[in-house]
């Protein structure tokens, strides 16, 4: 049954602490996504990853890293830098085979609560 | 800058009529624009897609039309159900932009409310 999963589905953390969120795809897809919703906003692409071993950063990258040792993961880190951490966050996967193919497929999500 | 906008917040329809959402976008160099739908507290759930050398592309009861000379797209759900309530997000993607491809510009939503 393939897929992408995110854990936890609820995550708490203190003020000043990192934390990193998991995400797994076994689709055998190229290219992974994290991306950031606020409540009102639409999603906000935080960083993305076509290989192993590379990433770029999205639109609003500070505060937050990954890292892509393998092509089914792709965890992301959001440290005591990042401003307002709290939010829902979202993986996404996709093939990287001709535009049409490049629909990205979703996790079911992260709640990050800073407390 | 939003290169993607869906100036509607929200959409009130009875079942069984249609729901049309809009989206509009200023990129000309987009080539590729999907739609999807958002339950609370979930990921959002690809619907359709559509490539800009088609103008409309149908999947049951979801068809997207695409206008290029006016930068806009629309979805329309036909007849609409109380299970299609949801947000619902365009999306739009273009090769050419970033010199690579998947990258994806998002709307804000449109909340649709389907009344029984």
């Amino acid at each position: 049954d393939g897929g992408i999963t995110q854990s936890p589905k609820y995550l708490f953390r203190k003020e000043g602490q990192n934390v990193t969120l998991s995400c797994e795809q076994n689709l055998n897809h190229d290219a992974m996504y994290w991306y950031r919703q606020d409540p009102g906003q639409g999603l906000r692409l935080i960083y993305y990853s076509q290989i192993v071993n590379d990433f770029q950063k999205g639109d609003i990258a500070e505060g937050y890293s990954v890292s892509r040792e393998k092509k089914e993961s792709f965890p992301l880190t959001v440290t005591s830098a990042q401003k307002n951490p709290t939010a829902f966050y979202l993986c996404a996967s996709s093939i990287l085979a001709g535009i049409e193919t490049d629909t990205q497929y979703f996790g079911p999500g992260t709640r990050l609560t800073v407390l | 800058d939003q290169q993607v906008k869906q100036n509607s917040p929200s959409l009130s329809v009875q079942e069984g009529r249609i729901s049309i959402l809009n989206c509009d976008y200023t990129n000309s160099m987009f080539d590729y624009f999907l739609w999807y739908k958002k339950y609370p507290a979930e990921g959002p759930t690809f619907l359709i897609s559509i490539s800009s050398i088609k103008d409309k592309n149908e999947d049951g009861r979801f068809t997207v039309f695409l206008n290029k000379s006016a930068k806009h797209l629309s979805l329309h759900i036909v007849p609409s159900q109380p299970g299609d309530s949801a947000v619902y997000f365009c999306a739009a993607s273009g090769w050419g932009i970033y010199n690579q491809g998947g990258k994806l510009i998002f709307g804000q939503g449109t909340e649709l409310s389907v009344k029984p």
